[in-house]
């Protein structure tokens, strides 16, 4: 069965420390990974889109890397602010006959703290 | 732009009640989706317009119908609704199928 695996769950940050926060897939076939960030009471909103070619892309002080090959994608986040706490879902595309299937992660909860 | 706006934000309904979820983008975007969000699980896709005109399941369609009015409009009906269906529902929009999708703010449904 297709998964995309997020860890942690949850993790809290002090202000101005980085994170990094993980997703692991079982997608095939793979077409492209999308971190999204979903605020409180909020809908999700894109942060970066990766395809099978790219190993990194940034995003202000959002940094996704993929690894196609472990099919491993991790998201870092750089001087974390308090803006910065939200959810944050991973979701992989793969390409079926019958069309695009999105797989959502369970997301991780990440909570800065002045 | 408003970009995605979904109505009502907030909704109660008794089991066996019957209710429409409203959805409309602006960005003249060709693709739209609805999903559910539970905790702990990510967003499951319950129907999907690919394009005007056209409409075909998601993951989780029972229990559910939906229309595409026009470009613009995509609704969500739960005909007779139970409390496995209580969820946060949001609706999505794209340019195209495989394109990024723009989220609305959702819908808080509780069903008692």
């Amino acid at each position: 069965k297709n998964q995309v695996e997020q860890s942690p769950q949850s993790l809290i940050i002090l202000e101005g420390k980085n994170c990094t926060l993980q997703c692991n897939y079982t997608v095939s076939p793979f077409s492209n990974l999308r971190w999204y960030k979903q605020d409180t009471g909020r809908g999700p909103v894109s942060l970066t889109i990766m395809t099978f070619s790219e190993n990194t892309k940034s995003n202000g002080r959002y940094t996704a890397t993929l690894d196609a090959d472990t099919k491993q994608s991790s998201l870092h986040i750089t001087a974390s602010q308090l803006s910065d706490s939200a959810s944050y879902i991973c979701v992989v595309i793969s390409i079926k006959a019958a069309g695009n299937k999105l797989t959502f992660g369970g997301g991780t909860r990440v909570l800065v703290k002045p | 732009n408003a970009g995605v706006t979904q109505t009502p934000k907030f909704q109660v309904l008794k089991t066996g009640q019957s209710m429409t979820l409203q959805c409309a983008q602006d960005m003249n975007h060709n693709s739209m989706y609805w999903y559910r969000q539970d905790p702990g699980m990510g967003l499951r896709l319950i129907y999907y317009s690919a394009s005007e005109g056209t409409t075909d399941k998601g993951e989780v369609p029972n229990g559910y119908n939906v229309s595409r009015l026009n470009k613009r409009e995509f609704s969500l009906r739960l005909e007779s609704a139970a409390p496995s269906q209580t969820s946060v529902y949001f609706c999505a929009s794209s340019r195209a199928y495989n394109q990024p999708q723009h989220f609305g703010d959702g819908t808080r449904l509780s069903i008692l």
